[in-house]
């Protein structure tokens, strides 16, 4: 069975880094696109990224890129979403997914509170 | 970026009846060389991660109710819940991955009437 499961909810100050992990199994990781897609409290869907775990190819939205960094550990089939400094409006759920074409499979979801 | 509008924002459907939500991209997502239109529909409950329900705009995910059913072309889709059932109670997103970013839907709330 095909699986993703994310790290636990994090609460954070401002100015802070974090860094959230979605660990995959059941399938073969280094050949599917993984995306991360953040949800603001009570708001839709937004697309922030993918990784190719295969050869770290990594695509962002221009609203993300900067602000956060995607990568992936082959050695335990774990893809990661990276902030350096964490601000209020980060606040969200955040969801891995695979994207067979499309996203196919998806995380449970972690939940990020930023407060000071 | 493409841009992905859906309407109605929410709607209201009694037992049984069926309910229609639209999807309109900026430009089209038909991809020439496989004539596959790269457009998916997701179901999100209260509390729960998306779920895909349709890809290529007219495929049914693995275990799917075929009262879900998606159609479209270019740059105009549909799904239509054909008998809605009271477990279809959620938010829909339709979403293109045409291209990066996959850009979604601002999504359509389903309620009972």
């Amino acid at each position: 069975e095909v699986q993703l499961v994310q790290s636990g909810a994090e609460v954070k100050k401002p100015g802070e880094s974090l860094q959230i992990s979605c660990r995959t199994s059941g399938y073969s990781f280094a050949s599917y696109w993984i995306g991360w897609v953040r949800q603001l409290p009570g708001k839709g869907l937004e697309w922030m990224g993918i990784i190719y775990p295969g050869d770290s190819d990594t695509k962002y939205s221009p609203s993300f890129q900067g602000q956060v960094t995607i990568s992936a550990d082959r050695s335990i089939d774990t893809t990661y979403l990276q902030w350096n400094s964490l601000k209020a409006s980060d606040t969200a759920m955040y969801y891995c997914a695979r994207q067979r074409s499309p996203f196919d499979i998806w995380g449970q979801g972690t939940m990020v509170t930023v407060s000071s | 970026d493409i841009v992905v509008t859906q309407s109605p924002d929410s709607l209201a459907v009694s037992l049984g009846e069926r309910a229609t939500i639209n999807c309109k991209s900026s430009q089209s997502v038909l991809y020439s060389s496989n004539n596959k239109n790269y457009l998916a529909w997701f179901q999100q409950k209260l509390g729960q991660p998306p779920k895909l329900l349709i890809y290529w705009a007219s495929t049914r995910e693995s275990g799917v109710p075929d009262r879900f059913i998606g159609s479209g072309s270019g740059t105009d889709f549909t799904l239509t819940i054909s008998s809605l059932q009271a477990e279809d109670v959620a938010v829909y997103y339709c979403q293109q991955y045409y291209s990066t970013p996959g850009t979604f839907g601002q999504g359509t709330k389903v309620e009972i009437k």
